[in-house]
């Protein structure tokens, strides 16, 4: 899991303002996940990726988009349709059956 | 789809005693359970998995049961110490020949295990 990173580890923003979260693995993995955690809540799907250039929504993808241009990368942005976007967010990614997390990046709205 | 419940939310245990949280899920062609223990503010790690062609897996204190028949499956952790605070998630996921590795996971809401000094 040390291949994942996510940046910022912090991040604020205004409310009505679009931010982008970054994720990168150097692991080679095929396979990259968004998921949002609230503060004593589990873990919530927002968008994956089984390959390059493809994606697929999740469970609660509304508010959110990702692009998946490169192997290494998947970008997340929440825009200011998220009504309610002050969470944790894990990226993670996965080969075989094992999947690795990323160490979060946690959003605070203003 | 695939969901995943989890038993119990919280559990309180003195240290040196046993530790058992429960999940049960819905999807039959499920065959891949994880566990997962997550201390505050940081990430989920990976403690132990199970797929479904075994029944049990044990890692020194820990160990993972599965039900098939019954679809649940159950973490077990032995001698409890207080390095094993945090919240567990346990998961599952249906691995098909297309995307194998990269089909996802669906994860139970999570027990917060406080071991008691």
């Amino acid at each position: 899991d040390g291949g994942i990173t996510q940046s910022p580890k912090y991040l604020f923003r205004k409310e009505g303002q679009n931010v982008t979260l970054s994720c990168e693995q150097n692991l080679n993995h095929d396979a990259m996940y968004w998921y949002r955690q609230d503060p004593g809540q589990g873990l919530r799907l927002i968008y994956y990726s089984q390959i390059v250039n493809d994606f697929q929504k999740g469970d609660i993808a509304e508010g959110y988009s990702v692009s998946r241009e490169k192997k290494e990368s998947f970008p997340l942005t929440v825009t200011s349709a998220q009504k309610n976007p002050t969470a944790f967010y894990l990226c993670a990614s996965s080969i075989g059956y094992e999947q690795f997390f990323g160490p979060g990046t946690r959003l605070t709205v203003l | 789809g695939e969901n995943v419940e989890q038993h119990p939310s919280t559990l309180s245990v003195q240290e040196g005693d046993s530790a058992v949280i429960k999940c049960t899920y819905s999807d039959s062609a499920s065959n891949y359970f994880p566990w997962y223990k997550q201390e505050l503010g940081k990430r989920p790690q990976l403690i132990i998995d199970i797929r479904s062609n075994v029944g049990e897996k044990k890692d020194q204190r820990i160990a993972v049961t599965l039900n098939k028949t019954a679809k649940h499956f159950s973490l077990h952790i032995t001698e409890t110490q207080p390095e094993d605070s945090a919240v567990y998630f346990c998961a599952a996921k249906r691995e098909s020949g297309l995307f194998f590795g990269n089909e996802k996971l669906t994860f139970g809401t999570g027990t917060r295990l406080t071991i008691i000094p």
